[in-house]
């Protein structure tokens, strides 16, 4: 079936030390979104990656797609408490479904 | 605009009952979709629909049912409810994307549902 694994579950980061959540795919993909939760709320939009190789940040945010579509990777610099939550890769295989990673839950130790 | 709205925020049922969960959007979407969320298992696609009168099942289609007859609404039924559906379950509406697929999703609140 149509899968993306996200690694790792879990992150527990000093604050001010960065984070990198993966998103791999077997098949190539058409394009890959990125959602943030919030413990207790529900995934908001961050960014869509459409283009091979593409790379797009906010703020400190870094997001990257694959040369081959197959992977992408979402990067933070320098944590803040405001972005603990839960970080999901949504896929697009070139049909009418996304299919959600498992999630990165990133929790900051002050 | 209200975005996305899911009624009610928490239900608990009983083995065998039966429910609708109920969503609406006031963004002229013409995507919306059912995920259910259990813990370490990321959100799976129940079903979808592509349109008013189009539906069609996603990764966890079993036990549910669902119906779009206008573009604002997408309920989804629980016929006879078992413990396995206790799960948080969210609503999201998106337009189409550039490669035909669901562009940006706008989700609902979500129902906390649990089934005794």
């Amino acid at each position: 079936g149509q899968q993306v694994m996200q690694i790792p579950q879990y992150q527990h980061v000093q604050e001010g030390e960065d984070f990198t959540t993966y998103c791999n795919s077997s098949t190539t993909l058409s394009n890959i979104q990125w959602y943030k939760q919030r413990p207790g709320g529900h995934p908001v939009f961050l960014i869509q990656l459409v283009k091979s190789g593409e790379v797009k940040k906010q703020k400190r945010l870094t997001f990257q797609f694959g040369e081959a579509k197959k992977n992408s990777s979402l990067h933070i610099t320098a944590t803040q408490t405001t972005d603990v939550g839960t970080y999901f890769c949504a896929a697009n295989f070139g049909n009418e479904k996304l299919t959600f990673g498992t999630g990165t839950r990133l929790t900051i130790i002050p | 605009n209200a975005g996305v709205t899911q009624t009610p925020k928490f239900q608990v049922l009983k083995t065998g009952q039966s429910m609708t969960l109920q969503c609406a959007q006031d963004m002229n979407h013409e995507y919306m979709s059912w995920y259910r969320q259990d813990p370490g298992m990321g959100l799976r696609l129940i079903h979808y629909s592509v349109g008013a009168g189009i539906t069609d099942q996603g990764e966890v289609p079993n036990g549910y049912n669902v119906s779009r007859s206008t573009t604002e609404d997408f309920p989804l039924r629980l016929l006879s409810a078992a413990p396995s559906q206790t799960s948080v379950y969210f609503c999201a509406s998106s337009y189409r994307g550039p490669g035909g697929g669901p562009d940006t999703q706008y989700f609902g609140p979500g129902t906390r549902l649990t089934v005794l």
